[in-house]
Parts: structure tokens; C-alpha cells; sequence
């Protein structure tokens, strides 16, 4: 049971352009939200994150959205780059009395950012 | 600064063989986590340590796995007796002390058994 879902497994968008990414999930536990970025060979380095006492949280080119109500997140990168160019991961964790150290992925969106 | 390291970086096994996978941590990070990547998934969470203490170990998949972290810096994922379906990556990742700072992760190992 697929806890945190990303529907697209892959997305093209051109240079300059915005990309969106989807992050669905199904837990209503879960209370805290990253989005994590992946070249190929290295392993996944954090981008941005927001709790969810929050909708929105921005840095820089990219910004997250929560709609807690509709399970749903979304990551906009503005303007996009060629660099961009990675596997994105959606995560999540429960915080509680244990904290947030339990992260649950989705199954990671491959973004092309053609020049 | 040095990131997070792991060795091997490729590790190939034949079934039933033991392996021992190396993570070196952040220098200072209090909190180190193991993720298995399976080919098309995103990382699953294995076990966490603080320090020397193993946390959480709820998502070791057998008892054939096993993770130590002695001196509370270095760690050592070890499977034995591999199995195929063991086959994929194995992610490090350490953070400075709270559980909820950020997870930084390492190369991983890609392991494949035959």
C-alpha cells in the first residue's frame, strides 16, 4: 500500500518554463513534507520542505504547496533550468511523539528540462 | 566539507553469500538512518541509530539483516545468506542530532545478487 504516490513517473517541460511535480498521499498522519532531488549515481539531496501547520513555503526558484484537505502537494519550479534535470522524490513522515525522522517516499517524478 | 560516504560502491554477491555494507556519516551528525532503494522505488526506510543506539529497526525485512553502529559514528548494514530479491540500493543517511533535521544522504551501495 502505496503510502505516498507520484503519479507521473516522468515530465518534460522546456527551459524557462514552469514545472509542476504532484505528490498524493494517504496517510493523515503524516504532518511533515520534503521534496528531495536525485542525479543519476548520487544520492537524494534535500530541496525544500513544509510542515503542515503550513500551505506554502518558497526558496528561491522552487516552492511547495500543501492542500492538507485534498491529501495533495505540489513542487513549482520557476524559471525552469537544464540543471534541473533529475529524478524528484516526494516524502513524508509522521511526527508525533517519536519526531520526524521516518521518512516514506513516493516513487519519484523524472523531470527533462530541454534547453 | 565531506558528505556522507559508503562502500563499496557496487557490490555484486552470489545467493547465499554474506555482505557487509560501510557508511561513514557526516563528522558531528548524532543520527544515521539506512533506506534500501529497490530498482523503480523510492527509498524505504531500514533502521535509525542515535549515537550508538539502535532506534528503530521496524524496517529491517528479515532477520537477515543486520545494522551496528559501535562507537556511534561509523555503520555497518550487514546481510546474510543474500537472497535475489536483497538485490538493490542501499542509501546512508546521517543528520546532526534532532530527528527532525534534515537527511543527508550518501551514494548508497548497489547490490545485486545472482
Amino acid at each position: 500500500d502505496q503510502q505516498v504516490k507520484q503519479n507521473s513517473p516522468s515530465l518534460s517541460v522546456q527551459e524557462g518554463r514552469i514545472s509542476i511535480l504532484n505528490c498524493d498521499y494517504t496517510n493523515s498522519m503524516f504532518d511533515y513534507f520534503l521534496w528531495y532531488k536525485k542525479y543519476p549515481a548520487e544520492g537524494p539531496t534535500f530541496l525544500i520542505s513544509i510542515s503542515s501547520i503550513k500551505d506554502k513555503n518558497e526558496d528561491g526558484r522552487f516552492t511547495v504547496f500543501l492542500n492538507k484537505s485534498a491529501k495533495h502537494l505540489s513542487l513549482h519550479i520557476v524559471p525552469s533550468q537544464p540543471g534541473d534535470s533529475a529524478v524528484y522524490f516526494c516524502a513524508a513522515s509522521a511526527g508525533g511523539l517519536v519526531g520526524n525522522y521516518k521518512l516514506t517516499f513516493g516513487k519519484g517524478t523524472l523531470l527533462t528540462v530541454n534547453p | 566539507g565531506a558528505g556522507v560516504s559508503q562502500s563499496p560502491r557496487y557490490k555484486v554477491a552470489k545467493r547465499g553469500q554474506d555482505v557487509a555494507l560501510r557508511c561513514d556519516p557526516i563528522s558531528g551528525h548524532v543520527s544515521l538512518f539506512w533506506y534500501q532503494q529497490a530498482l523503480g522505488q523510492g527509498p524505504e526506510f531500514l533502521t535509525y541509530f542515535q549515537n550508538e543506539a539502535q532506534l528503530d529497526k521496524s524496517g529491517l525485512p528479515s532477520d537477515r539483516f543486520f545494522a551496528e553502529r559501535p562507537e556511534g559514528s561509523v555503520s555497518t548494514l550487514k546481510i546474510q545468506r543474500t537472497q535475489q530479491e536483497d538485490s538493490a540500493v542501499y542509501l546512508c543517511a546521517s543528520s546532526w542530532a534532532g530527528s527532525t533535521d534534515t537527511q543527508y544522504f550518501g551514494p548508497g551501495t548497489r547490490l545485486t545478487v545472482l
